[in-house]
């Protein structure tokens, strides 16, 4: 069974203040590794998507990279803007199956 | 373009009564998926569906769950005899059709809030 763990569960970042998100999986054959931002009281919002180990991906103020074991959000100087909780997940079959998240919290 | 659609937004019932909740998929997008996010828990697959072929029912976690979805387009999933451990957030997703060598992206909708008093 395809397992996805996420860690931390929450994180308190003063703005400015760059880190990292980890996303830590099992799968029978990777096809994929997505990342989706959560914000209270609505849906996941697609970010990316992984395909291959070494692969890195970006967008504003975040960069997404891959390896054989696990993925890394890396949040560059965030903003307040950016609290949400981030999801990752891996694509299982027909479904994705989802991480738990990490809380993300930049206080100004 | 338009998103994913849900509705209703919110939705209050009373313990053993039905519900009915509905997705709007992105058009053009032949696979719709159904999830529920428990407070405090990470989202849980409910059932897919890919054009014309059977859905892959094997999230649904009693037979008070079903699901349809009509000329390829919305969806509409029903809880019979609700009970107080069905109360989440029902989230709807789309993407385009699933192929061999890489899945698609799928887009959520908003999710409906289901509270069973």
């Amino acid at each position: 069974e395809d397992q996805v763990t996420q860690s931390p569960e929450a994180l308190r970042l003063q703005e400015g203040e760059s880190s990292s998100l980890n996303c830590s999986y099992t799968v029978s054959g990777l096809r994929g590794l997505f990342w989706y931002r959560q914000d209270p009281g609505k849906g996941p919002e697609f970010l990316f998507t992984l395909y291959s180990a070494g692969e890195e991906k970006e967008k504003e103020r975040l960069k997404a990279t891959l390896t054989k074991k696990e993925s890394f959000l890396h949040i560059t100087a965030p903003k307040p803007e950016d609290s949400a909780t981030y999801l990752c997940a891996v694509p299982s079959g027909s479904r994705l199956t989802f991480g738990e998240g990490t809380q993300l919290t930049v206080n100004p | 373009g338009a998103g994913v659609s849900q509705s209703p937004s919110n939705k209050v019932t009373e313990k053993g009564k039905d519900v009915e909740l509905r997705c709007d998929p992105i058009s053009g997008h032949t696979a719709l998926y159904w999830y529920r996010q428990s407070l405090g828990q990470g989202l849980e697959f409910l059932i897919y569906f890919q054009g014309n072929s059977a859905p892959d029912k094997s999230g649904l976690p009693s037979d008070r769950f079903s699901a349809e979805r009509t000329g390829g387009s919305v969806s509409t999933l029903t809880i019979q005899r609700t009970q107080q451990e069905d109360s989440a957030v029902y989230l709807c997703a789309s993407s385009l059709a699933l192929i061999a060598g890489g899945p698609y992206e799928q887009y959520f909708g908003p999710g409906t809030r289901l509270t069973v008093t």
